[in-house]
């Protein structure tokens, strides 16, 4: 069965720093997909980032990039310039090919400190 | 693009009662969407995956009885929470995957049932 661990339960940096989140996860897949999905205090489950797994590039969004290493399965998310609305909980998710549903990690309470 | 709709967005009724969510995609047309419950600083835990005309299809340990699925379009999905009782209290979110990007949920905005 697949998991996704987030070994980081709560961090905090300055406005303005960069900040890596990390995700692990473990699947016998060779095709999947990996997400990052954020949640403010509203609660609304918002998408920041996907990655193919196929694709050896690692994807990115503006301020928000990961470093996807498929070997190691890590997946983990930088936020470059971070800003006073990154405040949030950030989850990762592995995507099941066959049904599309998601496996979901802990989540990482990230807070940004003006 | 991609936007999911939720309504109520918070409910607070009696024990014994029913309630009705409704989920819409409002963009896009959604194939399969999805039910999670979300308890406080927790992460989300799937309910159940249904697709437009067929039954859902429930994950272990979540009673197909009390909480009933509809799934008749291809833009509406409802929950309805049948008989609640105050543990029943809790955050549910839908998502729905649609034809255009079949690989990605979008998530609707949530809603909060409190049973008194």
């Amino acid at each position: 069965a697949q998991t996704v661990t987030q070994s980081q339960p709560e961090m905090s940096v300055q406005e303005a720093e960069t900040v890596t989140l990390s995700c692990t996860y473990d699947t016998s897949e060779n095709n999947y997909y990996l997400f990052w999905y954020k949640q403010p205090p509203s609660r609304q489950m918002i998408l920041v980032i996907r990655q193919e797994a196929y694709k050896q590039q690692n994807a990115t969004e503006n301020r928000f990039s990961v470093n996807f290493q498929k070997a190691a399965k890590s997946f983990s998310l930088k936020i470059s310039d971070s800003q006073l609305g990154d405040t949030a909980m950030y989850f990762c998710a592995f995507m099941k090919p066959i049904n599309y549903q998601l496996i979901w990690g802990a989540g990482t309470k990230l807070i940004i400190k003006p | 693009g991609a936007v999911v709709s939720q309504h109520p967005s918070w409910v607070i009724c009696k024990s014994g009662t029913s309630v009705k969510i409704e989920c819409r995609s409002l963009d896009f047309q959604a194939t399969t969407m999805f039910w999670y419950r979300q308890f406080p600083k927790q992460s989300l835990m799937l309910m159940a995956t249904s697709n437009e005309g067929s039954k859902a299809t429930y994950e272990q340990g979540v009673e197909k009885d009390k909480f009933l699925i509809n799934h008749a379009s291809l833009t509406l999905s409802t929950l309805t929470v049948t008989s609640a009782h105050p543990e029943d209290s809790s955050f549910y979110i839908c998502s729905a995957r649609g034809t255009g990007r079949t690989d990605t949920q979008y998530f609707g905005p949530g809603t909060r049932l409190t049973v008194l």
